[in-house]
């Protein structure tokens, strides 16, 4: 299965905004997003691109152009420190692909 | 509330087996398809294994692919993971996770994960 791609980390400001790219292919459809915080189970944060579940903060919003994703958080808060990855399903394999994460820093 | 409680993780040396349950609770089991992602040691999520909420239609990573087998059982709203001729790289922490309805490409919930070990 063909990867995404993620840059390793990003930092912001608390009441700042920043967004994490996520580059595919066109093989790859439905993207998700999702926050790892440590010692906790993986929580979906955005689905098919765009839709954020009905407990996640506003702050989180989701967009695609082309075969980049992107997963923007506004007014940072320190309790967005997490990893985000996102992940989708490739045509080509039947199968979900994970991008390799990204380390947000709330500095 | 939905949840979803895996076990039978450990050490095993390499070229043993293993096999993974998650017991669910809280949503229709039969309605929903049923992931196994893992994490190993430092490393970023991996997709591993799905079920169709029929049980028939089955993928698998690429790398697991001859080796594990993922399956379900209806009566006890469970879902394993037989895993065979382990490697190395196949330690982590493997989470089992649910989809938000059948047909939909998203992870919704997740449980905390069973640990495996693989060592000599």
């Amino acid at each position: 299965q063909s990867a995404l791609t993620q840059p390793a980390s990003v930092s912001g400001s608390p009441g700042q905004s920043i967004t994490i790219s996520c580059t595919g292919t066109s093989d790859h459809a439905y993207v998700s997003w999702y926050r790892l915080r440590p010692g906790q189970a993986p929580q979906l944060v955005i689905h098919d691109v765009s839709n954020r579940p009905s407990e996640i903060s506003n702050r989180l919003s989701g967009s695609k152009s082309g075969n980049t994703a992107s997963l923007t958080i506004s007014g940072l808060q320190t309790e967005d420190e997490a990893h985000y990855y996102c992940c989708s399903f490739a045509r080509s394999s039947s199968g979900w692909v994970f991008g390799g994460g990204t380390m947000l820093t709330v500095l | 509330q939905v949840q979803l409680v895996e076990s039978g993780g450990g050490v095993v040396q390499p070229g043993g087996s293993l096999r993974l349950s998650c017991a669910t609770s809280g949503f229709y089991f039969s309605g929903h398809g049923m992931h196994w992602v893992r994490q190993a040691p430092g490393k970023g999520l991996e997709w591993v294994a799905f079920a169709h909420y029929n049980g028939e239609n089955k993928a698998y990573t690429d790398s697991v692919k001859g080796r594990f087998t993922i399956s379900r059982d209806t009566s006890k709203n469970t879902v394993y993971l037989e895993m065979n001729s382990l490697k190395f790289e196949d330690a982590g922490l493997y989470h089992c996770a649910k989809d938000s309805s059948a047909g939909s490409y998203e992870l919704r919930s997740w449980g905390q994960g069973t640990l495996v070990t693989v060592s000599s």
